[in-house]
């Protein structure tokens, strides 16, 4: 699976947009983006996935560039309740689904 | 609310000690995988297991070991415990093998403490 790259930590007042960066410019054409966040100590919560084509859900959108080399995760309105850590992770969906978390982004909502 | 519940939330025990982590996944999902969390080590994949049989190993240890029965519940076990095993240990279930795209539900952890 292709590593990842993310800024360790990031802030955004609550209300505005919170833009997620994620580099992953090894990635090959059958990996996909996936997004998962970890608030405090719970377990992971799935947030959204995509393969070439930007993806919306009720809880974010996901922008993957067009050579797939990076991705933005977009929370459109952030609460306090979306401070967490922010994981991107590529996997190649073959035989095994094991995600491989990296170090992921510490997002700070503040009002 | 994931679906997925783990027992028990709070483990605290000694050096050299057996303990068994217990999971029960979402209602229909046929996987399971076990994941350790350490303050050193970060989230790493442990194990999985599809419909009872092993699908997928990670960095676990020997000491470890894990199953899946028949009513799909799965339970990971522990031996010979040392201070360095101290982590949130998750269960994530999903209703795939591993073909194609999937989500992975989490569990709210077992906490274990090894003194």
């Amino acid at each position: 699976d292709a590593k990842t790259t993310q800024p360790p930590s990031m802030d955004c007042a609550e209300g505005r947009a919170a833009n997620l960066p994620c580099n992953h410019s090894t990635i090959s054409g059958n990996e996909y983006v996936y997004w998962y966040r970890q608030i405090h100590s719970q377990g992971p919560q799935y947030i959204i996935h995509g393969l070439k084509n930007n993806e919306t859900n009720e809880m974010a959108s996901l922008i993957i560039t067009e050579d797939r080399k990076s991705s933005t995760l977009i929370l459109p309105h952030a609460t306090l309740r979306d401070t967490a850590v922010y994981y991107c992770i590529v996997r190649v969906a073959i035989n095994t689904d094991k995600l491989i978390f990296g170090t992921g982004t510490r997002l700070q909502v503040f009002p | 609310d994931s679906g997925v519940t783990q027992t028990p939330k709070h483990l605290i025990t000694a050096t050299g000690q057996r303990v068994t982590l217990r999971c029960s996944p979402r209602s229909g999902d046929l996987s399971v995988y076990w994941y350790q969390q350490s303050l050193d080590q970060g989230l790493q994949f442990l194990i999985q297991y599809y419909n009872g049989e092993e699908r997928a190993k990670g960095n676990i240890l020997e000491r470890f070991s894990a199953q899946q029965f028949p009513d799909l519940h799965s339970e990971l076990n522990l031996s010979s415990l040392e201070l360095g095993d101290s982590a949130l240990y998750f269960c994530a279930s999903s209703d795939r093998s591993g073909q194609g795209e999937n989500e992975q539900f989490f569990g709210p952890g077992t906490r274990l403490t090894v003194l």
